[in-house]
């Protein structure tokens, strides 16, 4: 069983839809960490977590640590957010990752 | 913040051959990491590069397969000796803080023919 289970895997979406991503972990973290990977391979962080909600932009970032879940959610999707989205949290000593969703936004 | 550079972007290397890749990062940092992401997968972790002494290899990783340097606070390189077609992979080099924020290189794309 994976520390961390990220659902959907894949996601397809309209430009200007609401999307949602979700994350749901089995350790006990000190943070979590949204990540974006385009197809070039580099990984950009976008969030870091230990509680409540954080906001960039057209990026929601949520997490419920009793229920050890986390969400990213996307505003308006525009083509230029397709990319692999990937949830990692860190227990104090070590990184979890999860196995991504790939996120596609048609224009 | 912490800004990572690797070198090479991508390289195309023939079996039996070893590759290193460099891993520079613009400010001093204690942690250290290389990661692989073979195709379709998510990131797994090699080793934790530490400065003066050996790298942490985790699970399924050995020094012989993947030796690992870091000179000062600031660099690291990983080998990928005596490649095949299973190394191909993106190698990526990340840096973490005492904040547990985890900084990224852009990658190293690998493909072992």
């Amino acid at each position: 069983k994976n520390e961390v289970e990220q659902s959907p895997q894949n996601l397809t979406a309209q430009e200007g839809e609401f999307i949602t991503i979700n994350c749901s972990y089995s350790v006990g973290i000190s943070a979590l960490h949204w990540l974006q990977q385009h197809p070039g391979g580099g990984i950009v962080s976008l969030f870091m977590l230990s509680s409540g909600k954080k906001k960039h932009g057209r990026l929601i970032a949520t997490i419920n640590i009793q229920e050890k879940h986390s969400s990213l959610h996307i505003t308006a999707s525009h083509p230029r957010d397709s990319a692999v989205y990937i949830c990692a949290v860190f227990t104090g000593n070590q990184f979890y990752f999860g196995t991504g969703t790939s996120l596609t936004v048609i224009p | 913040s912490a800004v990572i550079s690797q070198k090479p972007s991508r390289d195309i290397c023939q079996r039996g051959t070893s590759l290193t890749i460099q891993c520079q990062v613009d400010s001093q940092v204690t942690m250290m990491f290389w990661y692989r992401q073979q195709p379709g997968q998510s990131l797994t972790l090699i080793a934790t590069a530490n400065q003066g002494s050996e790298a942490t290899y985790e699970s399924g990783f050995v020094i012989d397969k993947f030796p690992i340097s870091r000179p000062n606070l600031t660099f690291s390189t990983l080998t990928v000796s005596n490649m095949s077609p299973e190394d191909s992979s993106i190698y990526l080099c990340s840096v973490g803080t005492d904040a547990y924020e985890q900084y990224f290189g852009p990658g190293t794309r690998l493909t072992v023919t």
